[in-house]
């Protein structure tokens, strides 16, 4: 048990480029979450997928955003003409299908807009 | 609506002193609740979480949290801090829609520890 993965650790970009973000999960978790925090704020849900399906997606994920989990592996969280608002810290979670759901925790990617 | 008020955003003890972190939730039926600690730079680590059963629950590192439903509360508590404690705890109501977890967190508290 690795534990849950995400490359970069950081990133600095400037507004308008677009950024990719990736996330492996403990591998025999199905289920994959991406969580954003703020400056002074606990993580807010994004999204999740169970295998390769995403199933829920928050209103705070704009059209700007994007996710894929393409063979219910690891996860690429987009983001297209990025803005100073997006600047946060992106956090991977992933857990079971069975057994009490805990979510393990990656130690997130700080996007920074300049 | 479910949330998660932490009352307190940053509290400072002594080493070796008592600690309590105060949570409360808002949440329709019976809560999920977990703590995580986050450390700079890093991820959230579970500390502990309550199902059902018990309502005295026991984590990792020295700390436990007592679940009060008449309250809307789930405290953590730990009888002696260390200084590597000094973190950020952060308590979640997990909410089971069509079958997941998802988590609501509070805003955290940031905790100092003196030496």
């Amino acid at each position: 048990d690795t534990g849950v993965s995400q490359d970069p650790r950081h990133k600095i970009t400037k507004r308008g480029q677009n950024v990719t973000f990736r996330c492996d999960p403990i591998s025999e978790h199905n289920r994959l979450y991406w969580y954003r925090q703020t400056l002074g704020q606990g993580p807010e849900f994004l999204t999740y997928f169970q295998n390769e399906a995403q199933l829920e997606k928050s209103r705070l994920l704009s059209d700007r955003f994007s996710a894929e989990r393409p063979k219910g592996s690891f996860s690429t969280l987009e983001i297209q003409r990025t803005e100073q608002g997006d600047s946060a810290m992106y956090l991977c979670a992933s857990s079971l299908v069975q057994g009490r759901h805990e979510q393990y925790f990656g130690p997130g990617t700080r996007l920074t807009v300049t | 609506a479910q949330s998660v008020t932490q009352p307190d955003i940053h509290i400072t003890v002594s080493e070796g002193a008592s600690l309590e972190l105060r949570c409360n939730y808002s949440y329709g039926a019976t809560p999920y609740l977990f703590w995580y600690v986050q450390s700079p730079g890093q991820g959230l680590q579970l500390l502990l979480k309550y199902f059902s059963g018990d309502t005295l629950v026991q984590g990792i590192k020295g700390f436990e949290a007592e679940f009060k439903r008449s309250q809307s509360s789930f405290n953590l508590r730990k009888p002696s801090v260390h200084w590597s404690d000094a973190a950020e705890y952060f308590c979640a109501v997990g909410l089971f829609s069509g079958g997941y977890n998802k988590l609501i967190f509070g805003a955290g508290t940031r905790l100092a520890v003196h030496p």
